[in-house]
């Protein structure tokens, strides 16, 4: 357990709307990182962050933003969520030194009518 | 960049029979090589990894072997139970400096008592 939450962990919304996922974490790890996970896919990189402000994009990051004012939070914003956004969301912290070896949040579910 | 197939599921055993379940890689250079395992409703979590070329890595059971010749890195188990079940997950590190953890599509396993 790395301690990492995740917030919410369930959420519908509707075509549109904007959304924004949190996550936490409580070891001061340097890089985070957001993915999706879709059935057949496994899981796909939105964005990542190798520090406070220092951000970047990922395989999939269209219609995705991300920001970290402190260590301890990375978020996740849909501007405009559309239905080809519903997936599950994790984040996931890197742990350097040990052989880039990731830990991961519990997961949100969004769903997007 | 780094890729990695995984053996196209869903597997069904019986509680007890030998469980295999096919990864191979690429990769540049050597990087280290992990299976993740996700229970139902929950996150990634690191089952095992290897870090080296002939390096085993093992956990409750499960060992999986870094073969460079044949770039694989097959699950094995020999007796599975009813708690494997689970979806099982090949991933290795990209190249670049994102290091993010690029996954195979999952193997949906299911044990039978």
């Amino acid at each position: 357990d790395a301690g990492i939450t995740q917030s919410p962990r369930h959420k519908v919304t509707e075509t549109g709307t904007p959304v924004t996922l949190r996550c936490h974490q409580t070891e001061n790890h340097r890089y985070m990182y957001w993915y999706r996970q879709d059935p057949g896919h496994g899981l796909r990189l939105i964005h990542y962050s190798y520090g406070v402000k220092d951000t970047d994009k990922g395989e999939v990051s269209d219609g995705y933003s991300v920001s970290r004012s402190k260590t301890e939070d990375f978020l996740l914003t849909l501007e405009s969520a559309t239905s080809s956004q519903t997936s599950v969301y994790f984040c996931a912290i890197s742990v350097r030194g040990k052989d880039d070896e990731q830990y991961f949040g519990p997961g949100t579910r969004l769903t997007v009518t | 960049g780094n890729s990695v197939t995984q053996m196209e599921g869903p597997v069904t055993l019986s509680e007890e029979a030998f469980l295999t379940i096919n990864c191979t890689y690429t990769a540049t250079g050597y990087p280290s090589l992990f299976w993740y395992v996700q229970y139902p409703g929950e996150g990634l979590q690191l089952l095992l990894k290897a870090t080296k070329a002939d390096d085993k890595g093992s956990n409750k059971g499960f060992e999986a072997t870094y073969r460079k010749e044949t770039t694989s890195f097959h699950l094995e188990k020999g007796s599975v139970q009813v708690s494997d079940s689970a979806v099982y997950f090949c991933a290795l590190p990209g190249a670049g400096s994102a290091r993010q953890l690029t996954f195979g599509s999952g193997t949906q396993l299911t044990v039978l008592p």
